[in-house]
């Protein structure tokens, strides 16, 4: 079966630090990847996707950036964190072409609760 | 499009009564939509799916009704207990990578269910 895993849980950085968020996912090959923010009480922001291993698109402009050296690998990452980058990141993995699973379909990890202070 | 700088709406309801959570979506070429479920603290997970070929869907206890004439799709949920308070998000597809689609989320809803 698919898992996918996320860290850390949680995170509190200070304002100006980098960031690096992890996900991996586990018993796919070649899944689509997607990294969302949820800020508290708001509803899901679009980040980045990818398709493939160094392909990256980007959804919305700001300090972060995203890349995956790996094929089941996302990362999150920035240089210098602000206080509005705060919130819930959640990782999400869907089947491409050639899943087995109803493709439509996102998988979701756990998510990182980060806080900037 | 994507709702995300707005406070969720919510629904409270009493434990045993049916709930119906409501969501507008935008684009009329979408094709296939699907439900949500978020717990407090955790990632959100697929309840319900529908295509746009089909009015109605059953699950166990959850319903999905689609209108595609006025673009509205709902969630019902029978006889409603505590496990169910969440956060429920509608998601419509807006277009396709590599055959696997972007999904453009609703706002959520965020449903209370009072014992």
């Amino acid at each position: 079966s698919q898992t996918i895993h996320q860290w850390p849980a949680t995170l509190v950085q200070p304002v100006g630090s980098p960031l690096s968020l992890e996900c991996t996912v586990e018993g796919t090959s070649n899944p689509n990847l997607y990294w969302y923010r949820q800020a508290a009480g708001r509803g899901l922001q679009l980040l980045f996707y990818s398709v493939g291993i160094g392909q990256i698109s980007s959804e919305v402009p700001q300090n972060l950036s995203a890349s995956r050296p790996q094929d089941r690998q996302f990362i999150l990452s920035s240089k210098k964190l602000l206080l509005s980058d705060s919130g819930f990141y959640l990782c999400a993995w869907s089947p491409g072409l050639a899943g087995g699973h109803p493709f439509y379909e996102q998988y979701f990890g756990p998510g990182t609760r980060l806080t900037v202070t | 499009g994507e709702s995300v700088g707005l406070h969720l709406p919510t629904l409270s309801v009493q434990e045993g009564d049916n709930s119906i959570i409501n969501c507008a979506y935008s684009n009329s070429a979408s094709d296939y939509f699907i439900w949500y479920k978020q717990e407090s603290g955790k990632g959100p997970q697929f309840i319900i799916d529908i295509r746009s070929n089909m009015d109605k869907r059953q699950g166990q206890r959850v319903t999905v009704l689609l209108n595609k004439t006025v673009k509205h799709l709902s969630l019902q949920i029978a006889a409603t207990q505590p496990g169910d308070s969440a956060v429920y998000f509608c998601a419509e597809n807006r277009g396709s990578i590599r055959g696997s689609y972007i999904p453009t989320f609703g706002r959520g809803t965020s449903l209370i269910v009072h014992p």
